[in-house]
Formats: C-alpha cells, structure tokens, sequence
C-alpha cells in the first residue's frame, strides 16, 4: 500500500506539552499534508509540506519531511486540551487523489 | 466546513436496499470526492469527480456509483446496500488537480447497514 502510516496510533500527554506523531510512506511523493479530525466532524487541513522542502513551520505547528527515509513528522507545541483530536497525514504521489494514513488519535489531558 | 453539506447525517437501513448521500457545496470547485472512514483504514477514496458528468472510480469503489449532474452536487449511491457498507462517509472537494491547493471536507455522514 502506498498510504500513509502513521506513529504512534495514539498518543496521550499534558497540556503544555509538545506531541510529536510521525507519517511513512513507500513511494516517491510530490508533497505530504496534515489533516486534523475533531470527534465527529470532517477533516481540516492543516499543512503541506513540499517534497523539496524539508522543514515548514506554521503556528504552533512543525512539520518536518525526510524524502530519504520516506517520512515525516508533525510537531505541535505547547499543546491545549483543544488540539485533541485525530491527525491525519495525506500523501500526493501524482495519482487521483490524495492517499490518507490510518491516523493518530492524541489526547490532550488538562 | 467550507460550504459543504451532506445529507443525511445519519442513516439506518437494511441490507439489499438502494441508498443514495448527498454532497452539497457552494464554493463552485471543479474536484469533488467521497470517501469512507473505517476504523484502521483511514480514508479510502471510493468515487471522484473532475467536472459535470466527470467521474472516475477510487480504490473502493465496488458496490458505489456516482452521478454529478450540477458542479455544486454529487451523489453516492449504494445500489443494495451491505453490511460491510456500514462506515462514515466524507464528501470533500477542491479547487483544482493540484494537490497543493486544499480538500475541503463536510461533515459526514454516518451509514449504518443492518
């Protein structure tokens, strides 16, 4: 499968605290993004992150992308009770539509 | 959800019958999409659509078919629905084939076949 997979499947912190959740891929892609899924709701995007660009920052948000390794990261920073949710990444290889990994499910405790 | 609507939200219907979802949107973008959400699969993109009467099929699009007669409208339709149908469905679109530029998805739509 040439989806996205994401690690770890779920992540439980403190606020205040950073959550760091990783994507890899098998193929050549032309740029990777970042979805946030609240309970219940659709996806909203967060990020992308070109496949010549290696850091992209935006926010509270850090995405890092190592083509090399066929990976990529997401950082957020100072988390809130309000950032938990389900994180998605999305991977563009040039076929028909993006190709969405299985997700992360973060909890932010209070 | 960026002017986008699906109905309904939720459903409940019995194996063997025909249902249709609706994606409604009001942002006039060429690409739209639907894709089911199942536990450990993520999204699975089952029917696309590049323009009026322009579709093409996804990576799960057995037992679907769609039609896109308006820009702002696109159906999904179980023509006997079954069990293993039984999953959240997104509608998203967008403003080009690019992928640089952002899906936009609605709120979902619950399915359940019994």
């Amino acid at each position: 499968s040439q989806q996205g997979e994401e690690d770890p499947q779920a992540l439980s912190i403190q606020e205040g605290e950073n959550a760091t959740m990783n994507c890899s891929y098998k193929t050549s892609i032309n740029n990777l993004q970042w979805y946030r899924q609240n309970s219940g709701r659709g996806l909203v995007h967060l990020i992308l992150i070109r496949s010549n660009e290696r850091e992209k920052h935006s926010g509270r948000l850090r995405v890092t992308l190592d083509t090399s390794k066929k990976s990529s990261s997401l950082l957020i920073t100072a988390s809130r009770a309000a950032d938990t949710a389900s994180y998605f990444c999305a991977i563009d290889t040039g076929r028909r539509a993006l190709t969405f990994g299985s997700g992360t499910r973060l909890q932010v405790q209070p | 959800d960026a002017g986008i609507t699906q109905s309904p939200r939720h459903k409940v219907t019995e194996t063997g019958t025909p249902v249709t979802l609706r994606c409604h949107q009001t942002e006039n973008h060429r690409y739209m999409y639907w894709y089911r959400q199942d536990p450990g699969h993520g999204l699975r993109l089952i029917h696309y659509s590049y323009g009026v009467k322009d579709t093409d099929k996804g990576e799960v699009s057995d037992g679907y078919s769609v039609s896109r007669s308006k820009t702002e409208d696109f159906l999904l339709t179980l023509e006997s629905a079954t069990s293993s149908q039984t999953s959240v469905y997104f509608c998203a679109i967008s403003e080009s084939r690019d992928f640089t530029d952002t899906q936009y998805f609605g709120p979902g739509t619950r399915l359940t076949v019994l």
